[in-house]
């Protein structure tokens, strides 16, 4: 089967960094996307990764162990505005299902 | 100049009624989707198309039933509405599907059902 795994909760100071992770077990995997979801709205896609390290763009970066069946979402310098769910999506080979989406983490950013 | 828009974007009816959800993309994608949120926020897959042909059709009650009039245009009609069919609904779109392809999705902004 597939099973996605992420904190259920984070709460993190403005200005500080914040890391969410996310374990994943499944079979044939294809790349890991996460995706930004504020309340009430769209998720919006925020990286990718496929091979192994980190991938940086501006205040976010994601990181993915294949290994490990294990990426996170760095965020840093918080603001306010980072208040939102983080979706953790595992696209695998399996036929039926190719993107399967985490239960997504709820981040909240106090003053 | 809405890039993936559905409508509309509440919807509240009774038990047992039919209802449509309509989605539209002008990004060119070949790739449409349905995904169904509940109440703890679980994003889960209902319907995938790509150019107008269904590819992905998970465990959904037949009550449900995607039409594809073109690549761009992905419906949703639902039969004999039940109380557990309250879910926020959200169309996407991708450039190619998925699977082999890492396009992320593009998704609308919901629709909000309510059963009562």
């Amino acid at each position: 089967g597939q099973n996605i795994d992420q904190p259920t909760e984070m709460t993190a100071t403005e200005g500080a960094i914040v890391q969410i992770n996310c374990t994943y077990q499944t079979s044939g995997f294809n790349g890991l996307f996460w995706y930004q979801q504020h309340a009430g709205e769209a998720p919006t896609f925020l990286s990718y990764n496929v091979l192994d390290g980190l991938e940086e763009k501006g205040r976010f970066s994601s990181f993915l162990s294949r290994s490990k069946g294990y990426s996170y979402l760095l965020l840093k310098e918080l603001q306010m505005k980072d208040s939102a769910s983080y979706l953790c999506a595992v696209i695998t080979l399996r036929g039926n299902t190719p993107l399967v989406f985490g239960k997504g983490t709820r981040l909240s950013v106090i003053a | 100049d809405t890039a993936v828009s559905q409508t509309p974007k509440y919807l509240v009816t009774q038990m047992g009624n039919d209802k449509s959800i309509k989605c539209e993309q002008n990004l060119g994608h070949d790739t449409m989707y349905w995904y169904k949120q509940d109440s703890k926020k679980f994003l889960k897959i209902m319907f995938s198309y790509n150019n107008k042909e269904l590819i992905i059709n998970e465990t959904v009650p037949n009550r449900f039933s995607p039409k594809s009039p073109d690549k761009a245009h992905l419906n949703l009609h639902i039969n004999s509405l039940e109380l557990g069919d309250s879910a926020v609904y959200f169309c996407a779109s991708s450039q190619d599907a998925v699977t082999g392809g890492r396009s992320p999705l593009h998704f609308g902004n919901g629709t909000r059902l309510t059963v009562t």
